[in-house]
């Protein structure tokens, strides 16, 4: 089966401008969750959606937004940008907000650089 | 504050060796506990922790969890160069499983 599809792989922006990552979940998957990964910071959790709804949010500004398609298909937007959001960011799915044991399916990520 | 630390943050050792990494936490409401491998972009999911006790296994990796002190560790033995990796530990909290709180991570190389 498909994995998780997070679109693009790289993008590069300029200061002050905004962003949408893409992430398409694997099929039945309802829930998804976003991460931003940088070298200093590790892996830092920004929400998560389930049934289009988001149940938890992160300690990140309201720069950082996103939401959840009928489909489970999810975007987050970044706007205002600054230097700092440089980072991978990843996306991960669950078959339900409470599932198993199996854990949560990441993407590849987006690579984000903002000059 | 909610957080995970992992130990050492880089590890290197030789193909055969046998390596255990450490992971602590300190996670309010706290579900069950994760590790990862990280070779590029993607980690990918190894084992989740909820019972105390209890040693999952999968090939040459096992983990066991400790709900009373707190920590995890993540045991590789013959390790291969194709262990080489970040190797992640997450706590899960709160009201659903989408709330992980990632330790830095420990780099493993492995050498021929």
């Amino acid at each position: 089966k498909a994995g998780v599809t997070q679109t693009p792989r790289y993008l590069i922006k300029t200061r002050g401008q905004q962003v949408t990552l893409s992430c398409s979940p694997i099929s039945g998957h309802r829930s998804v969750s976003w991460y931003q990964q940088t070298p200093g910071q590790g892996l830092q959790f920004l929400f998560e959606y389930f049934s289009e709804t988001q149940r938890n949010k992160g300690n990140f500004p309201g720069r950082f937004s996103g939401r959840q398609f009928s489909n489970s298909r999810s975007e987050m937007n970044v706007s205002t940008l600054e230097l700092g959001d440089s980072a991978l960011y990843l996306c991960a799915s669950s078959l339900l907000s409470d599932s198993g044991q199996d854990g949560y399916t990441f993407g590849s990520g987006t690579r984000l650089t903002v000059v | 504050e909610d957080k995970v630390v992992q130990s050492p943050l880089s590890l290197v050792v030789h193909e055969g060796d046998t390596v255990t990494l450490n992971c602590s936490y300190e996670v309010t409401n706290f579900r069950s506990l994760l590790w990862y491998k990280q070779e590029k972009k993607a980690p990918t999911f190894l084992f989740m922790l909820t019972s105390s006790g209890i040693e999952k296994k999968s090939g040459r990796l096992s983990s066991i969890l400790d709900k009373k002190e707190l920590f995890s560790i993540l045991n590789i033995t013959a390790t291969q160069t194709g262990d080489s990796a970040i190797y992640l530990c997450a706590g899960n909290y709160g009201g659903s499983q989408g709330n992980l709180i990632f330790g830095k991570g420990t780099k493993l190389s492995v050498k021929p």
